[in-house]
């Protein structure tokens, strides 16, 4: 199985920041197979980025993905207030499908 | 537009089981792999499930391999996920997601709680 680890834990960011979020696999992640979803409370997972770099529809351009093999990045690079949430990775190039365990990103 | 409305949610005692249902609509049900994915009260995203287009092909997370049973009615347009043997730690919030790969629309989830 592959565990996906993000850090840090929690960051708290004013809005017009940039903000950096990393998720790091145990092993290489197959044909870059990574995915980052944004959750906010009481709502169902949102895709923001597949494939590492592709951003889903209806994604701004402020979200940026990066990485390959087992070192991935999202990148928001102008924070505006509905962006605070929790953000997950996640691996589809093997089974099990595993998630990391979440940034929160948190209003300085 | 897509919509994935799960249901059958609820309270149940350890060693109970409970079967859920995700309505689809919107999109050519038959054509695609769904999922389902549970979120345990205040943690992170653990997934469940996933099944093929026509319910060929299945495959389980490790916690719930032998439990759970995803299965499919495509001229229902629906998904099923079948919970027996259930745990305390089963407690979750239950996701229905379109695909197996990246999902991008899923469902508003049902909760499901294990306890006595």
């Amino acid at each position: 199985e592959i565990v996906l680890t993000q850090s840090p834990g929690t960051l708290s960011l004013s809005p017009g920041e940039r903000a950096t979020l990393s998720c790091r696999a145990s092993q290489s992640v197959s044909s870059n197979y990574l995915a980052w979803y944004q959750q906010k409370p009481g709502q169902a997972p949102r895709l923001l980025i597949y494939g590492a770099s592709s951003r889903a529809t209806g994604i701004p351009d402020r979200f940026t993905g990066s990485g390959s093999g087992t070192d991935f990045t999202l990148t928001i690079s102008r924070l505006e207030p509905e962006d605070f949430a929790v953000y997950y990775c996640q691996q589809s190039g093997s089974s099990p499908r595993t998630f990391g365990q979440g940034t929160k990103l948190e209003i300085k | 537009q897509v919509q994935l409305v799960e249901s059958g949610g609820g309270l149940v005692k350890p060693g109970g089981s409970l079967r859920l249902s995700c309505a689809a609509s919107g999109f050519t049900f038959s054509d695609y792999y769904m999922s389902w994915v549970r979120q345990a009260p205040g943690k992170g995203l653990e997934w469940v499930s996933y099944i093929s287009s026509s319910g060929s092909t299945v495959h389980y997370a490790d916690s719930v391999k032998g439990r759970f049973t995803i299965s499919r009615d495509n001229a229902k347009n629906s998904l099923y996920l079948q919970m027996s043997s259930l745990r305390a730690e089963d407690t979750s919030v239950y996701f229905c997601a379109r695909g197996y790969q990246y999902p991008q629309h899923w469902g508003q989830g049902t909760l499901v709680t294990v306890s006595s």
